[in-house]
């Protein structure tokens, strides 16, 4: 069965330091891999996507992430965290079924402290 | 936010109440979504609708009544709800149902007393 687990219930980083939020996965195709982000009582806003191709992926506000196959991780990154950055992210894989369904991880709250 | 539109934001209600939860998308999408996000939980999907027919049902319980009456409108009918309802309702929606990213909505915060 598809499943996506973020490791983390939390990740603090200080302002201006790098960020990584990590994301593991397991499919039995290829995966189409998803992060999102959720700031407090909004909806989720669609950080990037990884269908194919380059297995670094670049996304909205400088995020990023790298796809892994041998590992099966798709962490996202940011080379210089903001304090705005601070919220709950989502990681999803699209669903084997293809209904269009994405399974989400149990999400990892970001806090950037100035 | 993001061309999809949910009312309203806030809902308290009685077990007892009929109340209904509308969202509206206008990104001309084909796929609509319902989920519901409790505090500690991860997002768990409960309906999907692909070209206004439901293709996914995700053993919610029938107090939970969805309508999809085009594929810029989807509501979510609730009736005889439990405290253990209360959550965050959020709808989502892709331009089809193939896997695309979705796009969602602010979502009700909704408690049942």
């Amino acid at each position: 069965a598809q499943s996506v687990a973020q490791p983390e219930d939390q990740v603090n980083v200080a302002e201006g330091n790098p960020l990584t939020v990590k994301c593991t996965y397991s499919v039995s195709g290829n995966p189409y891999l998803f992060w999102y982000v959720q700031y407090p009582n909004r909806g989720l806003q669609f950080l990037l996507k990884y269908i194919t191709g380059d297995n670094l992926v670049k996304g909205s506000y400088g995020f990023e992430a790298e796809f892994n196959k041998s590992q099966t991780s798709f962490h996202l990154k940011k080379p210089s965290a903001l304090v705005s950055d601070s919220a709950l992210y989502f990681c999803a894989v699209r669903d084997e079924s293809n209904t269009g369904k994405l399974i989400f991880g149990q999400g990892t709250t970001l806090q950037v402290k100035p | 936010e993001t061309g999809v539109t949910q009312t309203p934001r806030h809902l308290v209600m009685g077990m007892t109440n009929k109340k209904s939860l509308k969202c509206e998308q206008h990104l001309g999408h084909n796929a609509m979504y319902w989920y519901k996000q409790s505090a500690k939980k991860p997002l768990e999907l409960m309906f999907v609708y692909n070209f206004k027919e439901q293709t996914e049902n995700n053993s919610v319980p029938s107090r939970f009544s969805p309508e999809c009456p085009n594929s810029s409108h989807l509501f979510l009918h609730l009736h005889t709800l439990q405290p253990e309802d209360s959550a965050l309702y959020l709808c989502a929606s892709s331009q089809d149902g193939g896997g695309r990213e979705q796009f969602f909505g602010p979502g009700t915060r909704l408690t049942v007393l």
